[in-house]
């Protein structure tokens, strides 16, 4: 079956512009995660939705970044007057609702941002 | 503050032999811990999972060893093969309602043929 899906697989953009990564869940999966791995770091989460809302957004760095999600499936990750900080690989996963999803999420390929 | 640490970020090991990977975390509520493995261009794939209620838990040649009083997981490979070369983050389960994972830095493991 289809895994978790993410476009584009790479952005180059410049400092100060706007960025749109997007993520399609498996089918079925209600939790989304974004998460991102700066250069020698973890994967830092992000923000986590449950259908359509987000009570978790406490990963987002600054007020430049926003996420939407939208009928239950696609998500969308928005970084606002990029910064070169702001280069990384974002990972989008998706599960079950939690508790039962907890077990495992399945993770996207990623989308890797360079900010010159 | 790092609650989740993967203090080796290499780890070199002749076929055959075994792999030890370490973590160690620092919140004492975790009672929900992973091992995701990670190729170059790709997302992280689960590995393996271990509950608090338990110390060990194997799947074929991958086993996770959890000691709760020192706050220190590792995962054994065992043999190691060369297709086990890959990046292995460590993560604990956030037990809030979002059960967001809380990764390592990531080892790097490679298997030497």
């Amino acid at each position: 079956g289809a895994g978790v899906s993410q476009s584009p697989s790479n952005k180059v953009t410049e400092k100060g512009k706007d960025v749109e990564l997007r993520c399609d869940p498996i089918s079925g999966h209600t939790a989304l995660y974004w998460y991102r791995q700066s250069l020698g770091q973890g994967l830092e989460f992000l923000i986590y939705f449950q259908g359509n809302s987000a009570p978790d957004k406490s990963g987002l760095p600054s007020d430049r970044f926003s996420a939407e999600r939208t009928g239950g499936s696609v998500s969308t990750l928005t970084i606002q007057r990029t910064q070169q900080e702001d280069s990384a690989v974002y990972l989008c996963a998706s599960s079950h609702p939690p508790p039962i999803g907890r077990s495992e999420q399945f993770f996207g390929p990623g989308t890797r941002l360079t900010v010159l | 503050d790092q609650q989740v640490k993967q203090n080796s970020p290499s780890l070199s090991v002749q076929e055959g032999r075994i792999s030890i990977l370490n973590c160690d975390y620092t919140n004492s509520m975790f009672d929900y811990f992973l091992w995701y493995k990670k190729y170059p261009a790709e997302g992280p794939t689960f590995l393996i999972s271990i509950s608090s209620i338990k110390d060990k838990n194997e799947d074929g040649r991958f086993t996770v060893f959890l000691n709760k009083s020192a706050k220190h997981l590792s995962l054994h490979i065992v043999p190691s093969q060369p297709g086990d070369s890959a990046v292995y983050f460590c993560a604990a389960s956030d037990p809030s309602g979002t059960y967001k994972y809380i990764f390592g830095t990531g080892t790097r493991l490679k298997v030497l043929a």
